[in-house]
C-alpha cells in the first residue's frame, strides 16, 4: 500500500488563479480529511468527506472546494489564488480513528 | 481561546537527557487524543492515541500519558534522531466525522 499520496509536490501559482490539488488513498477508508498548516500555527481543517458523494467543511473552508466522486480520490479546488492561501496542505485519511497522512503540498501564492 | 495549548513550544536537550512534553486541551467531551511528530518537509507521522484519563502508552524512547486536562510526552534519554517537532491534537465527542484539532507543536531539538 502507498497510503496517502498527494500531487503536487510544490506549486506557485499567480493570484487569481485556479487549481487543484489532488489525493488519493489506496486503503479504502471512508473518512478523508484537508488541512492546511502556516508557519508556528497548528493545522487546521478545511474540508472533510465521509464517503463518496458526501463532504462538508471544517473550520477554514472559504476560498476552497472539494468532492469525492470515489473512495480513493478527494481532490481539493482553490478557485481564486489569493496570498493568504499560501500554505502547506495535508490529506488525511481514517482508519480505526487514527488518521493519517500524505507528505503534503507546499502551495505559494504571488 | 485555544482548545489545544502545547508547551513548551521549542525544546533543546543533550543527548541523554529526559523531559517532557506538555499538552493541555479544553474540550467538552475527549473522543481521543493523538500525538504525531513531523519532521521538516514531511506530514505528521502518527505516534499515539489515548483515549480516557490514566491511560498510557509507549513506543521506543517515548510514553505518552493522559489526565482529564492534559497529556504529557515522556521522552526518555533521546538520541539526535528524536529531534523533530511534536504535535498533540484532540478529537472532540459526538459521533461525527469532525476533523482534529491541533496545537501549535513544540519543536524539540537533541543534540549530540
Amino acid at each position: 500500500n502507498a497510503g496517502v499520496t498527494q500531487t503536487p509536490k510544490f506549486r506557485i501559482l499567480k493570484i487569481g488563479q485556479s487549481m487543484t490539488l489532488q489525493c488519493t488513498q489506496d486503503m479504502n477508508h471512508n473518512y478523508m480529511y484537508w488541512y492546511r498548516q502556516d508557519p508556528g500555527m497548528g493545522l487546521k481543517l478545511i474540508y472533510y468527506s465521509v464517503g463518496a458523494g458526501i463532504t462538508d467543511k471544517g473550520e477554514v473552508p472559504n476560498g476552497y472546494n472539494v468532492s469525492r466522486s470515489t473512495t480513493e480520490d478527494f481532490p481539493l479546488r482553490l478557485e481564486l489564488a489569493a496570498p493568504s492561501q499560501t500554505s502547506v496542505y495535508f490529506c488525511a485519511s481514517t482508519s480505526q480513528e487514527t488518521q493519517y497522512f500524505g507528505p503534503g503540498t507546499r502551495l505559494l501564492v504571488l | 481561546e485555544d482548545q489545544v495549548t502545547q508547551s513548551p513550544e521549542a525544546l533543546r536537550l543533550q543527548e541523554g537527557e529526559s523531559s517532557s512534553l506538555n499538552c493541555s486541551y479544553t474540550v467538552s467531551g475527549l473522543r481521543g487524543l493523538f500525538w504525531y511528530r513531523q519532521d521538516p518537509g514531511k506530514g505528521p507521522e502518527f505516534l499515539f492515541t489515548l483515549y480516557s484519563a490514566g491511560e498510557e502508552k509507549e513506543k521506543e524512547r517515548l510514553k505518552a500519558t493522559l489526565t482529564k486536562k492534559e497529556s504529557f510526552l515522556h521522552i526518555t534519554a533521546p538520541k539526535p534522531e528524536d529531534s523533530a517537532t511534536y504535535l498533540c491534537a484532540v478529537q472532540e465527542s459526538g459521533g461525527g466525522a469532525d476533523g482534529l484539532t491541533f496545537g501549535k507543536g513544540t519543536h524539540l531539538i537533541i543534540q549530540p
